[in-house]
This record gives structure tokens, C-alpha cells and sequence, in this order.
């Protein structure tokens, strides 16, 4: 069984660009989560999907960025424009169910904006 | 939201049992506790999770006692690719988010 994939695994871009973030989820899996860790901080949430819908948005930081879930398959994370204090590691994870179990985390995607 | 606290990191060698001992002093009836290891370049990866007494997978063992203000993660004959951050959740199991400290960074030597 395939995990879940994140690409792409690193991106370099310029304060004031647009980046978008791709995540795969386990097939199966209609719970979809963002989580970033910034800074060397610690890990953050950003939001939950299930399928398609929203469940969860309150870790979202600003409106510069758009998390979307077409079909409620893969799921796309889209900053604009970026800002120096957007670099840090995005993690996707994908559950079964949804609630405080086991989720399944990709590698994430390193984030550098200079 | 229950604060935990863990040591920043710990040392052992190939070999050993490791205990590490995640403080939750205000933790809720309803929370559960779930532990994540988490290897470089890597995201973090489900452990082990339990509500009360002793827990054991193929990974680990869970403690936590009759309080629950407190839960121990033993990892048994560690070696050195058990060298990793371990982190503990403490968290409603009908919240989604989790809810991630600084965890534990576990260095196993030769």
C-alpha cells in the first residue's frame, strides 16, 4: 500500500511568489490534514478535510494561504504571495478515521522563500 | 488543550532499554495519550496509544499510571536506528488536530 506522497519534496522561491503544495493521501483515506513546523518550532496545524468539505480551518495563519481538495482525492496547499516567515517543512496526513488516532504522515515539503 | 512535557533530549547505547517519561498534569477524562517518532527528513509516525495501565505493540510499551498524570514510553533493546524524536500527544479522541511539542530527541550510540 502506498503511503502518502507529498510534492514536490523541496521548493526554493522569492518573497512574493506563489508556491503550491501537493498531497497525496492513502487511497481510502477521506481524512486529509495540513500541519507546517516553522522556524525550528514545533509542529502546527493548519487544517482538516474530509473529502472534499473543510472540517477544520482554525490553524490557517492568513488568508495568503488556500488549501483546496478537489474530488476528495489529492489535496493542493497554495501560498500567495509567500513571505520569509513561510519557510519551514509542510507535513500532509491522511486517517481513516478522523479524531485524535493514527495518522499517516508524508515525508513534507521543505519551503524556502528568500 | 493538555500541556505536556518531556526532557529535550536523551542518550543511550545499542542495546539498552529506554524509558522516556512525558509529564500531563492536566490531563481530561476523555483524552487519550499517543506517542509519534519522527526520523530526519521524515514525518512522524504513529507509535503506540493508550488510556490507562499498560499497552504493548510490536514497538514499544505504553505505562501510565492509575493518575494518568504522567505516561512512560519504554522502547526495549533500542539500537541505532531507534535514534529519532519521540513525541507525546495528549488529546481528545474526538479532536482532529494534533497537537505536537518539542519532543524528545533520542540519540542511540554504538
Amino acid at each position: 500500500e502506498a503511503g502518502v506522497t507529498q510534492f514536490p519534496s523541496h521548493s526554493v522561491i522569492e518573497k512574493g511568489q506563489t508556491v503550491t503544495l501537493r498531497c497525496d493521501p492513502i487511497s481510502g483515506h477521506d481524512n486529509l490534514y495540513w500541519y507546517r513546523r516553522v522556524m525550528g518550532k514545533e509542529i502546527k496545524f493548519l487544517l482538516h478535510f474530509v473529502k472534499e468539505s473543510k472540517q477544520d480551518e482554525s490553524g490557517m495563519p492568513n488568508n495568503r494561504f488556500l488549501a483546496e481538495r478537489t474530488g476528495g482525492t489529492y489535496s493542493t496547499l497554495k501560498v500567495q504571495p509567500a513571505e520569509l516567515e513561510d519557510s519551514g517543512v509542510y507535513f500532509c496526513a491522511s486517517s481513516h478515521r478522523p479524531s485524535h488516532y493514527e495518522q499517516y504522515f508524508g515525508p513534507g515539503t521543505r519551503l524556502t522563500v528568500t | 488543550l493538555a500541556k505536556t512535557t518531556q526532557p529535550i533530549s536523551m542518550d543511550s547505547y545499542e542495546g539498552q532499554e529506554v524509558n522516556i517519561t512525558c509529564s500531563h498534569n492536566n490531563i481530561a477524562t476523555n483524552d487519550y495519550i499517543t506517542w509519534y517518532q519522527q526520523f530526519p527528513s521524515q514525518g512522524p509516525r504513529f507509535i503506540i496509544q493508550g488510556y490507562k495501565t499498560k499497552v504493548t505493540n510490536e514497538v514499544a510499551s505504553l505505562f501510565i499510571p492509575a493518575d494518568r498524570k504522567s505516561s512512560t514510553l519504554s522502547l526495549p533493546r533500542v539500537s541505532l536506528s531507534d535514534t529519532a524524536v519521540y513525541y507525546c500527544l495528549v488529546g481528545d479522541t474526538g479532536r482532529r488536530a494534533l497537537t505536537f511539542g518539542s519532543g524528545t530527541r533520542l540519540q542511540v550510540q554504538p
